[in-house]
């Protein structure tokens, strides 16, 4: 099977613009968690989607947000991006049915913000 | 709160050598913890992981143990080599249903040829 994918790899966006990100779970995967990963903070739950719906979300701000569609593909959004969103975005899809726990990971997007 | 404590942040062995790495959980009713190790410029790569109702598991060179009563599990590598310098990441989830990672801080391991 294909691995997680995201696009793009990297971004280079300014203060106040907003981004979006994109992640490919591995067939028949319907979980997709996002991450946020800093050398300062390491790597922190952003939220999760399961068959469309938002199912978990972490200590973000409403300027990150996210969103599933029907094939259980995955979207983030950052509004009004500040100097702190500088990091790398993990997204980890899972089959996460019953007792099928294991996250795979995409090979991340590299936001910097100038 | 959710909290996953990682200890040692950094390590350094000799090739062949043993490396410990534990980790301390915060809320019991976590069921899952898996470990990831993340190369340089690479993304995390699940390398072995253990569930709440066993105590041991092992892969080859690497086991991870749990004790529930403390809440704490470790990662252990045996004979170890230059290629399993990385950064290794503990993390738990609690149980329910729940796509949800708690993360350690991370280990950076160095084996030293």
């Amino acid at each position: 099977k294909a691995g997680v994918t995201q696009t793009p790899r990297y971004l280079i966006k300014t203060r106040g613009q907003q981004v979006t990100l994109s992640c490919s779970p591995i067939s028949g995967h319907r979980s997709v968690s996002w991450y946020q990963q800093t050398p300062g903070q390491g790597l922190q739950f952003l939220f999760e989607y399961f068959s469309e719906t938002q199912r978990n979300k972490g200590n973000f701000p409403g300027r990150f947000s996210g969103r599933q569609f029907s094939n259980s593909r995955s979207e983030m959004n950052v509004s009004t991006l500040e100097l702190g969103d500088s990091a790398l975005y993990l997204c980890a899809s899972s089959f996460n049915g019953v007792g099928a726990y294991e996250q795979y990971f995409g090979p991340g997007t590299r936001l910097t913000v100038t | 709160g959710e909290n996953v404590e990682q200890h040692p942040s950094t390590l350094s062995v000799q090739e062949g050598d043993s490396a410990v790495i534990k980790c301390t959980y915060s809320d019991s009713a976590s069921n899952y913890f898996p470990w990831y190790k993340q190369e340089l410029g690479k993304r995390p790569q699940l390398i072995i992981d253990i569930r709440s109702n066993v105590g041991e598991k092992k892969d080859q060179r690497i086991a991870v143990t749990l004790n529930k009563t403390a809440k704490h599990f470790s990662l252990h590598i045996t004979e170890t080599q230059p290629e399993d310098s990385a950064v290794y990441f503990c993390a738990a989830r609690i149980s329910g249903n729940t796509g949800k990672l708690i993360f350690g801080q991370g280990t950076t391991l160095q084996v030293k040829p």
